[in-house]
């Protein structure tokens, strides 16, 4: 099945500075989905972007499905985005399988 | 708009006995899914129903496990017998089949065997 890495594992940011999250996946994907697990484990939809660039506020993503590749931008970090992000991606299959990436853990610092 | 509802949010329960998760999709997703999160396993698919049929349940563990739709606003996860190594948050998430649709996760039930 197609895997799905994220890069880096684990991230501490001062509050106020900028972070780059990458995603690899090893196969073509319908679509990608990024998410954010905050601290009481809710996983909340942050972008779903199967190509191109998207933003919402401080947040913004670019996919490149001909290189395999999905980043997410944060600017000007604030505590609330600590958590975990995970990428995840949609097979090009007859359905809708997800495979969940391992996710990076954020942790902004004040 | 309600999003996926899941019950119980926390169920603590001795090994042996029968645990029922239970899931309400969003109202008119006809697409649901059951994962499991795990600190060893991460993230895992156990099932998916389209139009309350399930389509692949590969990742349903062990023959323990079986899950249920019996329509489209209802989906079950039952364990029996349950065991320590069950202990997890399980997830449920709904959407369109259309595959240019998200998925939307409901809060989880965080299963505790004891």
């Amino acid at each position: 099945g197609i895997q799905v890495e994220q890069s880096p594992p684990d991230l501490i940011l001062q509050e106020g500075a900028n972070s780059t999250l990458r995603c690899n996946f090893s196969d073509s994907v319908n679509n990608l989905q990024w998410f954010h697990q905050n601290p009481w484990g809710q996983l909340i939809n942050l972008f779903y972007i199967p190509s191109g660039t998207k933003q919402n506020g401080r947040l913004s993503a670019t996919t490149v499905a001909t290189e395999r590749y999905s980043l997410l931008y944060i600017s000007s970090s604030q505590t609330t985005d600590s958590g975990v992000y995970f990428c995840a991606a949609l097979n090009s299959g007859g359905y809708q399988k997800v495979t969940f990436g391992t996710g990076t853990k954020l942790q902004v610092i004040p | 708009d309600a999003g996926v509802i899941q019950s119980p949010r926390h169920e603590v329960t001795e090994m042996g006995q029968e645990v029922t998760l239970r899931c309400k999709p969003i109202s008119g997703h006809n697409s649901l899914f059951w994962y499991r999160q795990t600190m060893m396993r991460g993230l895992e698919l156990l099932i998916y129903f389209n139009n309350n049929v399930p389509i692949d349940d590969s990742g349903m563990p062990e023959d323990r496990f079986s899950a249920k739709m019996p329509n489209a606003s209802f989906s079950t996860l039952k364990i029996q017998p349950s065991e320590p190594r069950d202990s997890a948050v399980y997830f449920c998430a709904s959407s369109s089949a259309n595959s240019n649709q998200p998925q939307h996760f409901g809060d989880g039930t965080r299963l505790s065997i004891l």
